[in-house]
């Protein structure tokens, strides 16, 4: 079975700062890879994925994530956050045996302070 | 842009009671899945469709849930009877498989269900 575990739980940054949240997969075939972030309020939205070519994926609003195959992770990154970043993320993985079944992590939470 | 409907938005009912969520896919997506989200965990799916037809309901409890896509487009998520425990986001999602593509799922904005 396929399992996702999001290294932190809540992250506190200050406006420019720069971000990595920490993503690592527990399944040894194909997978597809994404990032959704859930701003206060809203629904889940997709900000990047990944499946085939170049492991380095960049997704909207400057965020980028990278596929490390031999590390099983798929850390996402940005250099320089803002105020309006602060949501949750989730890293989810697909594929596999579980056509279409999306695997998520726990979530981290980030805030930015301005 | 197409989004994922769902209602109700929020649901606060009595344990042993009937509760009821819908939700309208984007226009021609083939393939709805029912996601439930516990507080301060990730959304864990419930149950898979593919046009009308069940493809894995392996995580539903089926003594108290089912869910149904009778002609292949809206669906209805039940449980009867609810329990303390079922409080949680109901999420909806659906998906179109594009050749060469990662298959996306879009989520709908879910429906709060507080158990009481």
């Amino acid at each position: 079975a396929q399992s996702v575990s999001q290294h932190n739980h809540h992250v506190i940054l200050s406006e420019a700062a720069s971000l990595e949240l920490g993503c690592n997969y527990s399944y040894g075939g194909t997978v597809n890879l994404f990032w959704y972030v859930q701003y206060p309020g809203q629904h889940l939205q997709l900000l990047l994925k990944y499946f085939s070519g170049d492991p380095l994926v960049k997704g909207i609003k400057g965020f980028e994530a990278e596929f490390i195959k031999s590390k099983f992770s798929f850390n996402l990154r940005k250099p320089s956050v803002q105020w309006s970043d602060t949501a949750e993320y989730f890293c989810a993985v697909g594929g596999g045996t579980s056509y279409g079944k999306l695997t998520f992590g726990q979530g981290t939470i980030l805030t930015v302070h301005p | 842009e197409a989004e994922v409907a769902q209602s109700p938005r929020y649901k606060i009912t009595e344990k042993s009671q009937a509760v009821a969520f819908w939700c309208d896919p984007i226009s021609g997506h083939a393939t709805l899945y029912w996601y439930r989200q516990i507080l301060g965990q990730g959304p864990e799916l419930l149950v898979q469709f593919q046009d009308e037809s069940v493809v894995d309901d392996s995580q539903l409890p089926k003594d108290r849930f089912s869910a149904e896509r009778l002609k292949g487009v809206d669906s209805t998520l039940k449980i009867q009877p609810a329990e303390l425990g079922d409080s949680a986001m109901y999420l909806c999602a659906s998906s179109l498989r594009l050749a060469g593509e990662a298959e996306t799922q879009y989520f709908g904005p879910g429906t709060r269900l507080l158990v009481l």
